[in-house]
C-alpha cells in the first residue's frame, strides 16, 4: 500500500492568501484525521472524519479553517485567509476502526509557511 | 479535557545506558500509542497498548501500560545512536470506534557515542 499521501509537501504563501492542503488516506480506511504540529503547541488534533462525515471539529482554531471529505479517498484542509501564525506542519492520518487496533498511520505532512 | 504529560522532555544519554520515558494521562483510557519522529519526518508508530498490564517489546525498546495509574513507560535498553529521535506518547479516548489522539509534548532523545 502507498500509505497516506499528502500534497503539497511544502507550501509558502503570503498572508491573506487561500491555502488548500490535500490528503489521500490508505485505501479501505474509514477514519481520517487532520493534525497540526508547531513548536509552541506540539501536535494538535484539528478535525476527524468517519466514513466521510465530520465527527469532531472542536480543534479547528477558527472559522478561517475548513475541512471537507467529498469521498473516501480524498480530503482537503483549507485556510482562508492565511495568517503567519498558521505556519506549521499539517499531518493527515487514517485508520480502520475495528481493525487491530485503531492504529493511526500518518502521512509525510505539509510544511506551511505563511509570510 | 484529556491531558498527556511526558517526562523528561529532553534526554541526553550515552550509548549502552538504560533509561525510561514516562507518560501520564489525566482520564480513563485503555488505548495508548507510542510514536517516533525523526527531524523533519512524519510520525512512525512504535507500539499500541490496549489493556492494563500490556507490555510490548521491539528490539531495544519496551513499552508498558498501567491503566489504573494512568501511566505508560517506554524503556530503552543499551541505547544506540540510531535511537536518537523524538518520542511521543498519545492517548485515545476509549468507548468504541476511533477517536483523535491527544499527544504529549514529546521527549527529545539524543544518544551520544
Amino acid at each position: 500500500d502507498a500509505g497516506v499521501i499528502q500534497s503539497p509537501r511544502h507550501e509558502v504563501t503570503e498572508m491573506g492568501q487561500e491555502v488548500t492542503l490535500r490528503c489521500k488516506p490508505i485505501s479501505g480506511h474509514d477514519y481520517l484525521f487532520w493534525y497540526r504540529q508547531t513548536m509552541m503547541r506540539g501536535l494538535e488534533l484539528l478535525i476527524y472524519f468517519n466514513n466521510n462525515v465530520p465527527i469532531d471539529d472542536s480543534g479547528m482554531p477558527e472559522d478561517r479553517f475548513s475541512a471537507k471529505m467529498p469521498n473516501a479517498s480524498f480530503s482537503t484542509l483549507k485556510i482562508q485567509p492565511s495568517e503567519p501564525r498558521d505556519s506549521a506542519v499539517y499531518f493527515c492520518a487514517s485508520s480502520l476502526a475495528g481493525g487491530s487496533p485503531n492504529e493511526q498511520f500518518f502521512g509525510p505532512g505539509t510544511r506551511l509557511t505563511v509570510l | 479535557e484529556l491531558k498527556v504529560e511526558q517526562n523528561p522532555l529532553f534526554l541526553s544519554m550515552q550509548e549502552g545506558k538504560n533509561y525510561t520515558i514516562y507518560c501520564n494521562y489525566s482520564t480513563t483510557s485503555d488505548r495508548l500509542y507510542w510514536y517516533r519522529q525523526d527531524p523533519g519526518k512524519s510520525l512512525e508508530s512504535l507500539f499500541v497498548l490496549l489493556s492494563n498490564g500490556a507490555v510490548k517489546q521491539e528490539g531495544r525498546l519496551m513499552a508498558s501500560l498501567d491503566t489504573k495509574a494512568r501511566l505508560s513507560t517506554l524503556h530503552i535498553t543499551a541505547a544506540v545512536h540510531d535511537l536518537s529521535a523524538t518520542y511521543f506518547c498519545a492517548v485515545e479516548y476509549s468507548g468504541g470506534g476511533a477517536d483523535g489522539l491527544t499527544f504529549g509534548k514529546g521527549t527529545h532523545l539524543i544518544i551520544q557515542p
